[in-house]
C-alpha cells in the first residue's frame, strides 16, 4: 500500500526565516511526486511535479527535491504570503495498466510565517 | 482559462439524508476525479473517470456513495443515505490526460456537514 508522510505536521515561522518541509514515501513504483498548497476553504492549487531521483524545481520562494524515497520543499526568506498547507502526494506506477492514477496525499504540513 | 467549477460549496443534511454534488471540469479534460477530505487529512481519491468511463473506483463506498460522469463532461456525485462520518470536504478534480506529465487541477470543493 502506498504511503506518505509529512513533517512536520505544523510549523511556525518567522519572515525570512528560511526552513524545509519533509515528505517521505513509500511507493512500488513512483510515476511522479507532486507537491500543492492549500488555503484554508479552498481546494490545492498545483505548484511542482516532480519524476526521477536527483530532480530540482523552483517557483519564487520555493524549491522543491527528490530522492528515492522522501522529497525536501525547501522555502527561502519566506513571506506571510506563503502561509498555508503544503501537500505532498505520489502517483504510482500502475505495472498493470488500466490508466488508475490518482494521488495518494500525506496529511500536509500546516505552515504560519509571521511577520 | 476558467478552472474547476463544483457546487453547491456548503450543504449541511441530517444522517440518512441523500445529498448531490456536482463538478465540471477544465474545457477539454478527459480525466476527473473525486476525492474526499476530511479535516486535518490529506485528499482521499474515491473515483476516476476518464471521459464517461469508470477508471479506478476501487476507494468508493458503493453500498452509499454513486458517481456518474454523462457525456464525458460534468459529474455528479451522490450519497445516499448519508453517515456522520461522511462529513468532509469533497474536491472534485481533472486533468488533460491520465498519467504522467499532466497535473490535476482541483476545484473549491463542497464542504458537507452531516448532522
Amino acid at each position: 500500500e502506498d504511503q506518505v508522510t509529512q513533517s512536520p505536521e505544523a510549523l511556525r515561522l518567522q519572515e525570512g526565516e528560511s526552513s524545509s518541509l519533509n515528505c517521505s514515501y513509500t511507493v512500488s513504483g513512483l510515476r511522479g511526486l507532486f507537491w500543492y498548497r492549500q488555503d484554508p476553504g479552498k481546494g490545492p492549487e498545483f505548484l511542482f511535479t516532480l519524476y526521477s531521483a536527483g530532480e530540482e524545481k523552483e517557483k519564487e520562494r520555493l524549491k522543491a527535491t527528490l530522492t528515492k524515497k522522501e522529497s525536501f520543499l525547501h522555502i527561502t526568506a519566506p513571506k506571510p504570503e506563503d502561509s498555508a498547507t503544503y501537500l505532498c502526494a505520489v502517483q504510482p506506477f500502475m505495472y498493470s495498466g488500466g490508466g488508475a492514477d490518482g494521488l495518494t496525499f500525506g496529511k500536509g504540513t500546516h505552515l504560519i510565517i509571521q511577520p | 482559462e476558467a478552472g474547476v467549477a463544483q457546487s453547491p460549496r456548503y450543504k449541511i443534511i441530517e444522517k440518512r439524508q441523500s445529498v448531490a454534488f456536482w463538478c465540471n471540469p477544465i474545457s477539454g479534460h478527459a480525466t476527473l476525479y473525486w476525492y474526499q477530505q476530511i479535516l486535518g487529512q490529506g485528499p482521499k481519491l474515491l473515483i476516476q473517470f476518464q471521459n464517461n468511463g469508470v477508471v479506478d473506483d476501487s476507494q468508493l463506498p458503493k453500498d452509499r456513495f454513486s458517481a456518474e460522469r454523462l457525456k464525458g463532461v460534468d459529474s455528479t456525485l451522490k450519497i445516499q443515505p448519508a453517515k456522520l462520518e461522511d462529513s468532509a470536504v469533497y474536491l472534485c478534480a481533472s486533468s488533460l490526460v491520465g498519467g504522467q506529465g499532466y497535473e490535476q487541477y482541483f476545484g473549491p470543493g463542497t464542504r458537507l456537514t452531516v448532522t
